[in-house]
C-alpha cells in the first residue's frame, strides 16, 4: 500500500502559467481533499470530493479547479498561476461515512514567480 | 462554526523534559479531536484522536492527550522529550455529526513548532 501519493513533489511556475497537481490513493477511499499550507496559517481546505465525478468548494477555492474522474485520483488545477498561490499543497483521503480521520500525502511545494 | 486555537506557535524544550502543546477548541457540540505531526518536508501523520470514548487518549511515540470538556481543551503531552520529536504539531477538530455526512473536512489550528535541544 502506497497510501496517498502526490505528483510532483516540487514545481516552480511563472505568473500566468498553468499546471495540474495529481493525487492518487490506493486505499479505496471515498472522500478526497486538497489543502494548502502557508506559514502561520495551518491547513486550509481548497476543494474536496465525496466520490467519483463529484467536487465541492472548500474555504479557499478561488483560482483553483479540481476533477475526480476516477475514484483513486483527485486533480488540482491552476489555470493562471499567481504569486499568492505559492504554497505547499497537501492531498488527503478519508474512507467515507463514519470515519473522520484523514490520511495525508507528502505534499507538493509550489513556487510561483 | 468550529475553530481551533493552538497557544504558542513555537515551543522549545530540553531533551528529557516534559512536552506540553496546548489546543483549545470551539464547538457547539462535543467534537472529535485530532493531533497530527509533520516532520520536516513530510506530510501529516496522525498522532492520536479523540472520538468520545475515553477522555485520556494515548497515541504513537509516547504522546497522549486529555479531552477536558469544561476547559474546551485537548492538550498534547509527552513526559520526556526526545530529539526526534522536533516537528510541527497540528490540532484539528471535526463535527461528529459529519461522520455520516458527505465531505466534511477537518478544521486545523495554525500549528506549533516543537524544538528539542540537547
Amino acid at each position: 500500500n502506497a497510501g496517498v501519493t502526490q505528483t510532483p513533489k516540487f514545481r516552480v511556475l511563472k505568473t500566468g502559467q498553468s499546471m495540474t497537481l495529481l493525487c492518487a490513493q490506493d486505499m479505496n477511499h471515498e472522500y478526497m481533499y486538497w489543502y494548502r499550507q502557508d506559514p502561520g496559517m495551518g491547513l486550509r481546505l481548497i476543494h474536496y470530493s465525496v466520490g467519483e465525478g463529484t467536487t465541492a468548494k472548500g474555504e479557499v477555492p478561488d483560482g483553483y479547479n479540481v476533477s475526480r474522474l476516477k475514484k483513486q485520483n483527485f486533480l488540482l488545477g491552476l489555470e493562471s498561476a499567481a504569486p499568492s498561490q505559492t504554497s505547499v499543497y497537501f492531498c488527503a483521503s478519508r474512507p467515507g461515512q463514519g470515519f473522520n480521520e484523514q490520511f495525508f500525502g507528502p505534499g507538493t511545494r509550489l513556487t510561483v514567480l | 462554526a468550529q475553530s481551533v486555537t493552538q497557544l504558542g506557535s513555537h515551543v522549545s524544550v530540553s531533551e528529557g523534559a516534559l512536552v506540553l502543546l496546548r489546543c483549545n477548541y470551539s464547538s457547539s457540540v462535543p467534537p472529535y479531536l485530532f493531533w497530527y505531526v509533520q516532520y520536516p518536508n513530510q506530510g501529516l501523520q496522525l498522532l492520536l484522536k479523540y472520538t468520545s470514548a475515553a477522555t485520556l487518549v494515548k497515541g504513537i511515540n509516547g504522546f497522549e492527550a486529555e479531552f477536558k470538556k469544561s476547559e474546551t481543551s485537548f492538550h498534547l503531552t509527552k513526559p520526556s522529550a526526545h530529539m526526534s520529536d522536533a516537528a510541527e504539531y497540528f490540532c484539528a477538530v471535526s463535527d461528529p455529526r459529519a461522520a455520516n455526512q458527505a465531505g466534511t473536512a477537518l478544521i486545523f489550528g495554525k500549528g506549533t513548532t516543537l524544538s528539542v535541544s540537547s
